[in-house]
């Protein structure tokens, strides 16, 4: 069954550093999205990517945050200057179609750590 | 702000016995999503309801959505230790034209042999 890949699995990065999250969703979806889960929190809502551009994002994703499509296949967040507080999984999501009923398929994460 | 609240937040129960968990909200969804995520990996989709009332049955899991689309249960016969896990519910939000998910803190079901 397809699948949505995220590497690295585990990064640990210093704090000021910028950081790069990769994301191949799975290929024939058209819509991406990012969340975060802060550990032992909820999974929170990041940004959501159409069309190369941002569909919608949250009060989270400030000027620090930027994802890109750079090619037919990656899906990337980036991180401009990394804080302690940014320490969480990051999970990177994909769906066939847009609409709010259509089901989203979850990547395994990258686990941030920011020292 | 839309809210989901998960409750119990934690299950321990014998092999075999039934349960049933919730999600409950004040707020109106357009869907809810359940998910299943193991230690270490991402949350892994289980079933989509979208119409008040709905009923969705995954082998021995029973999905509801509330008439009101504000709420729905999970419910699981005879559990097995392999339903031990993390229990997500995800509402998709009316508002928006997006697919932007509300998720809940999520249930831990303990299943013992």
């Amino acid at each position: 069954e397809p699948e949505v890949t995220q590497t690295p699995s585990h990064q640990v990065t210093q704090m000021g550093q910028e950081v790069i999250l990769r994301c191949v969703p799975i290929s024939n979806h058209l819509y991406f999205y990012w969340y975060r889960q802060i550990l032992g929190q909820k999974v929170e809502f990041l940004v959501s990517f159409y069309n190369n551009e941002i569909s919608e994002k949250s009060e989270i994703f400030d000027d620090q945050f930027s994802v890109e499509r750079p090619d037919g296949s990656n899906f990337t967040l980036k991180i401009r200057s990394t804080k302690l507080e940014d320490s969480a999984m990051y999970f990177c999501a994909s769906s066939e179609e847009r609409g709010q009923r259509q089901p989203q398929h979850f990547g395994d994460g990258t686990r941030l750590s920011i020292l | 702000t839309q809210l989901l609240e998960q409750s119990p937040q934690f299950l321990s129960i014998q092999e075999g016995e039934n349960l049933t968990v919730y999600c409950n909200s004040s707020s109106v969804f357009s869907s809810l999503q359940w998910y299943r995520q193991e230690p270490g990996e991402g949350p892994v989709l289980l079933v989509t309801v979208v119409t008040g009332g709905e009923v969705k049955k995954l082998k021995r899991l029973t999905f509801q959505f509330g008439d009101a689309r504000k709420d729905s249960s999970l419910h699981i016969t005879a559990a097995q230790p392999g339903d031990t896990g993390l229990y997500l519910c995800a509402g998709g939000d009316p508002a928006g034209a997006n697919s932007k998910l509300t998720f809940g803190k999520g249930i831990t079901l303990s299943v013992r042999p």
